[in-house]
């Protein structure tokens, strides 16, 4: 019964190649966010979907592009993986309210070799 | 420039013992402030959520303050755990997005 899941835990790549990570939630939340955690553990954000759209976009390179087929999904695609992508990816979903209070999913590692 | 700073960097307790990680924020507007621990390998998860008008809030053995004048939270863990071992994050959202500090690195020890 995980609130929000991610697919795969870990993803091994070589630089140059296209990659996607997979996010669920089953809250019925109605906002999806992906973050990226650096070496440092500083987690930044990336975007944001709100009903289907964009609302947030943190002037990530457009190798990253968000997909989302539904309220309950966003995916994440990765173009042309660079050595500096490797990174923890977590996905995280929330309601919309005074609160914003953000549920994560448990993260996705990459490694660009 | 709206940040949110945290301290110490890392920490390290023995086990029973009592700790107090800080956090100070320059955020603006101000819509809430709320912790987070982070396991290794694993996301966050919220801990304390509090608003302008709450001063404090208690979650089991976690207990945050918030001044809204000196702009300033702590978050006091006490007779720590093993398992308390993590980040401790603090963020604060500000009606648009959420600000998030550096996090604090707790280690208990046996």
């Amino acid at each position: 019964d995980t609130a929000v899941s991610q697919t795969p835990k870990y993803l091994v790549t070589q630089m140059g190649n296209d990659k996607s990570i997979k996010c669920e939630q089953n809250l019925g939340h109605d906002t999806m966010y992906w973050y990226k955690q650096d070496s440092k553990k500083f987690l930044k954000i990336m975007f944001s979907y709100n009903n289907k759209e964009l609302i947030i976009n943190e002037t990530v390179p457009n190798r990253f592009s968000p997909k989302s087929p539904d309220k309950a999904h966003l995916n994440l695609h990765i173009n042309s993986l660079e050595l500096g992508d490797s990174a923890v990816y977590f996905c995280a979903s929330s309601q919309a309210n005074e609160y914003n209070e953000q549920f994560f999913g448990p993260g996705t590692r990459l490694t660009v070799l | 420039k709206n940040q949110v700073e945290q301290s110490p960097q890392s920490l390290i307790i023995l086990e029973g013992k009592n700790c107090t990680l800080q956090c100070n924020y320059t955020v603006s507007p101000f819509s809430n402030l709320r912790w987070y621990k982070q396991d290794t390998g694993r996301g966050p998860v919220s801990l304390t959520i509090m608003t302008f008008s709450e001063n404090t809030k208690s979650n089991g053995r976690y207990t945050a303050t918030l001044d809204a004048d000196t702009k300033q939270s702590s978050l006091h863990i006490t007779a720590s755990q093993l398992s308390d071992s993590a980040s401790y994050i603090c963020v604060v959202y500000n009606t648009d997005k959420l600000i998030f500090g550096t996090g604090t690195r707790l280690q208990v020890f046996p």
